[in-house]
């Protein structure tokens, strides 16, 4: 079955500076990747996500990139704020899942004003 | 506006309790999805369905069932409570429509402390 492991563990930027969490993907049949953001006590909410016929994917100040070859898809905040403090989630769904997503253990950003 | 309910919002217990909590969507999807959240190990699966009396295993269904009697319930039983199944747990499904999706979108979750 798929497995997604998610790098770093804990992240730590200053503010304005950019962030980048990475994750690898076993199961080369995946085809659909999310991102969610989960603030404290809150439920995880999607921010971003790719398929797997596109490279890149941006929306503002975040951006995700996909590399079928190597298996790995990477989220990329730019400029952030202490507003992006928060537990990050990839995860992917592989063809003939049913939706089923398999989630990276998660990376928690601070950003430090 | 359509969305996903989860009840209680907390619940404490005892052990060898049976526990059930509640999921409900109004987004009419026939996927419906139960995870467990704790800390080191992200979002696990526990159970999912994908339809009236259609019920599927996760990775971590050991001490869980689920039974699916219409579209809008998946209520998620634990069936003797232990203290390894304190957590925090989550429904989820993909929104339903015109344009379906595959991203899922999560109830606000029940934290279960189990003593």
């Amino acid at each position: 079955g798929e497995n997604v492991e998610q790098h770093p563990s804990t992240l730590s930027v200053q503010e304005g500076d950019s962030a980048v969490i990475k994750c690898t993907y076993s199961d080369s049949a995946s085809n659909y990747f999310p991102w969610y953001k989960q603030e404290l006590g809150k439920r995880p909410q999607l921010i971003i996500d790719i398929r797997s016929n596109v490279g890149e994917k941006k929306d503002q100040r975040i951006a995700v990139t996909l590399n079928k070859t190597a298996k790995h898809f990477s989220l990329h905040i730019t400029e952030t704020q202490p507003e992006d403090s928060a537990v990050y989630f990839c995860a992917a769904i592989p063809v003939g899942y049913g939706n089923k997503l398999v989630f990276g253990a998660g990376t928690i950003l601070r950003v430090k004003s | 506006d359509a969305e996903i309910t989860q009840s209680p919002r907390h619940k404490i217990t005892e052990t060898g309790r049976q526990v059930t909590l509640a999921c409900h969507q109004t987004w009419n999807h026939n996927n419906m999805f139960w995870y467990r959240q704790d800390l080191g190990h992200g979002l696990r699966l526990i159970h999912y369905s994908y339809g009236v009396q259609d019920t599927n295993k996760g990775e971590v269904s050991d001490g869980y069932s689920v039974s699916r009697s219409n579209t809008e319930d998946l209520p998620l039983t634990l069936e003797s409570a232990a203290s390894s199944q304190t957590s925090v747990y989550f429904c989820a499904n993909p929104l339903a429509g015109p344009s379906p999706t595959d991203t899922q979108y999560f109830g606000p979750g029940t934290r279960l402390t189990v003593l």
